[in-house]
């Protein structure tokens, strides 16, 4: 069955330094989303991706977030300089068409000391 | 007010009850509607698209009510593997694609 994959599964990083996160969505999927969760919390949108751009952001995409499909095949998250309360789980995922159901990868925990 | 609204729970059920969760959305330009199911730290997983005309999925059995905005879960026959959060999420336009709206979650442990 395909699914959405993302690396790392966890990373530790200090304060301020730059993180990338990978996705790889579903192949034959058109919309990608970024969300991220915080421990305990509820599931927050971050971003959508569609057609090579950005179709919708939040208010927590702020200038320090990107977003970027390098490949056609990889779809990557970027924070630019870590805050401490950037720590969350990031989930990538995809759905083929514009209303369709969303498939998620199994995240990426990240932890900012 | 928030867009999609759960009962946060716990509910906490013995095994082999009937247990009904409800969610209700504040926008009338919603358009699809799902449950998904999130364990402890692991990523939500779909448990079904709910219908108009209600669907149902073995124990579980969605339903929409359009005109009081609010959807529901049941739940019948509870395992002790139903122990999880259960999501529901919302669908509509935004101002760019499309957008998914989740709600808190309503946390669901079985007894043994």
């Amino acid at each position: 069955e395909p699914e959405v994959t993302q690396t790392p599964s966890h990373q530790v990083t200090q304060m301020g330094q730059e993180v990338i996160l990978r996705c790889v969505p579903i192949s034959n999927h058109l919309y990608f989303y970024w969300y991220r969760q915080i421990l305990g919390q509820k599931v927050e949108f971050l971003v959508s991706f569609y057609n090579n751009e950005i179709s919708e952001k939040s208010e927590i995409f702020d200038d320090q977030f990107s977003v970027e499909r390098p490949d056609g095949s990889n779809f990557t998250l970027k924070i630019r300089s870590t805050k401490l309360e950037d720590s969350a789980m990031y989930f990538c995922a995809s759905s083929r068409g514009n209303t369709g159901e969303l498939f998620f990868g199994e995240g990426s925990r990240l932890t900012v000391l | 007010r928030k867009e999609v609204e759960q009962d946060p729970g716990p509910f906490n059920v013995p095994e082999g009850a009937t247990v009904a969760f409800n969610c209700t959305y504040s926008n009338s330009a919603s358009q699809s509607f799902f449950w998904y199911r999130q364990d402890c730290r692991k990523e939500p997983k779909l448990l079904m698209s709910v219908y108009s005309s209600g669907n149902e999925d073995g124990r579980f059995t969605a339903q929409l009510n359009r005109a009081s905005q609010y959807i529901s879960l049941l739940i019948r026959d509870s395992k002790l593997s139903d122990s999880a959060t259960y999501l529901c999420v919302v669908g509509r336009t935004g101002s760019g694609t499309y957008k998914y709206i989740f709600g808190t979650g309503t946390r669901l442990k079985v007894l043994a």
